[in-house]
């Protein structure tokens, strides 16, 4: 199975709605990246978490890490519907890999 | 500056042919990776280079696959005899990565990828 798994697989929220997306891993690793993905087109890096980082924020992003729970969390606030996009965990340690992704759908 | 450029966007071929799909990374990045993308799907890793050298290849699903990399910069994945299974998009990054460090501690610069269909 994959080291990074995102939860929800899918989500669908109102313009201005937060949007929240989290990501489970199994090992230990060294940074946890997220990226976005527009359909069609190749991934776009959002933010990056060290493994001794707890929360980051980037613009309206803001990412959670809980090393003891082996997890992390994603947080859109006031989305846009240019925020509809699949976006991915992506997890470092020896090997890099990516979950399934979150397909998010932000309606107008 | 120019991003990651994967060529062709779209290539349809017929069952048993080869295909070569090139990526050309960003200047100065040593790190460059490809993933396999299908429908709907993450994305699996493939092989990572580093410079002209592919200290993990281990993501090649056959050796029908093969991949290279020339002069530290532009990379070709190859995949022989190709089977409808190999349909998917190919997507080809770039990285910063000083030897050493390791891959995976940069953040990842992706190319729109190839879209492959095999009929």
């Amino acid at each position: 199975s994959q080291q990074g798994e995102e939860d929800p697989q899918a989500l669908s929220i109102q313009e201005g709605e937060n949007a929240t997306m989290n990501c489970s891993y199994k090992t230990s690793i060294n940074n946890l990246q997220w990226y976005r993905q527009n359909s069609g087109r190749g991934l776009v890096h959002l933010i990056l978490i060290r493994s001794n980082e707890r929360e980051k924020h980037s613009g309206r992003l803001r990412v959670t890490l809980d090393t003891s729970k082996k997890s992390s969390s994603l947080l859109i606030t006031a989305s846009r519907a240019a925020d509809t996009a699949s976006y991915f965990c992506a997890t470092a340690q020896g090997k890099f890999q990516f979950g399934a992704g979150t397909q998010v759908v932000v309606t107008p | 500056g120019a991003g990651v450029s994967q060529s062709p966007s779209n290539k349809v071929t017929e069952k048993g042919k080869d295909v070569e799909l090139r990526c050309d990374p960003i200047s100065g990045h040593t790190a460059l990776y490809w993933y396999r993308q299908s429908l709907g799907q993450g994305l699996e890793f493939l092989i990572y280079f580093q410079g002209n050298s592919a200290p993990d290849k281990s993501g090649l699903p056959s050796d029908r696959f093969s991949a290279e990399r020339t002069g530290g910069s532009v990379s070709t994945l190859t995949i022989q005899r190709t089977q409808q299974e190999d349909s998917a998009v190919y997507l080809c990054a770039s990285s910063l990565a000083p030897p050493g460090t390791g891959y995976g501690n940069q953040p990842q610069h992706f190319g729109d990828g190839t879209r492959l269909s095999i009929l």
